[in-house]
């Protein structure tokens, strides 16, 4: 089971650029990486999910390197609104190999 | 339905009572999911149903805790003799289930606080 490494904590000013890091150096041929975001008082809500280079939707990007170890979530010109939790999660894509959220990543927008 | 419907939203309970908690996932959902959020903290994985097979019971953390999942649809977890430190957030997630495409992963309820005094 692939595991991942976040930081616990950001900060950022509003109308700039996020990128949050995922680790994952376990990850296997036939696993994915699924971000998620969690806002208080909510369950998580999927955000991206990709395998590998560059998938890029209406919410954020994300950047996959060759070797697949590590995973960066893109927020463009972030808002107050997105401050919540992000969690980065590896596995097949749904089911017993995906079932672990870890402790995700607090992102705090400043005004 | 549109989207996963947990109840009840708020639950308070005296120690040593049972509850019942409610999930009814997203119709053709196979696969379920319940997790558990203390204050602050990640999502605890409890157990996993998905299809006919047996569930994944490997997280739950004591045999207090118990699930079903009748006609493949609508899921109980039951907690009995509740404890104080049963206080938490209990979420449940539907997805189509393994293998399918697109993939676009879970689908979270609001979950059910639960306080127990």
């Amino acid at each position: 089971l692939a595991k991942t490494t976040q930081p616990i904590s950001m900060d950022s000013y509003e109308g700039q650029e996020v990128n949050i890091t995922c680790s994952h150096n376990n990850i296997a041929t036939n696993d994915y990486i699924t971000w998620y975001q969690q806002f208080p008082s909510q369950g998580p809500r999927f955000i991206i999910q990709g395998y590998k280079t560059k998938v890029t939707n209406e919410v954020a990007s994300l950047f996959i390197p060759a070797d697949r170890k590590s995973s960066t979530l893109s927020l463009p010109r972030v808002s107050l609104s997105d401050t919540a939790v992000y969690y980065c999660l590896v596995g097949r894509i749904t089911g017993a190999n995906n079932l672990f959220f870890g402790t995700g990543t607090r992102l705090t927008v400043i005004p | 339905g549109a989207g996963v419907s947990q109840s009840p939203s708020n639950k308070v309970t005296e120690k040593g009572k049972d509850v019942e908690l409610r999930c009814d996932p997203i119709s053709g959902h196979t696969a379920l999911y319940w997790y558990r959020q203390s204050l602050g903290q990640g999502l605890e994985f409890l157990i996993y149903f998905q299809g006919n097979s047996a569930p994944d019971k490997s997280g739950l953390p004591s045999d207090r805790f118990s699930a079903e999942r009748t006609g493949g649809s609508v899921s109980t977890l039951t907690i009995q003799r509740t404890q104080q430190e049963d206080s938490a957030v209990y979420l449940c997630a539907s997805s189509l289930g393994t293998g399918e495409s697109p993939y676009y992963g879970y689908t979270f309820g609001s979950g059910t606080r639960l306080t127990v005094v």
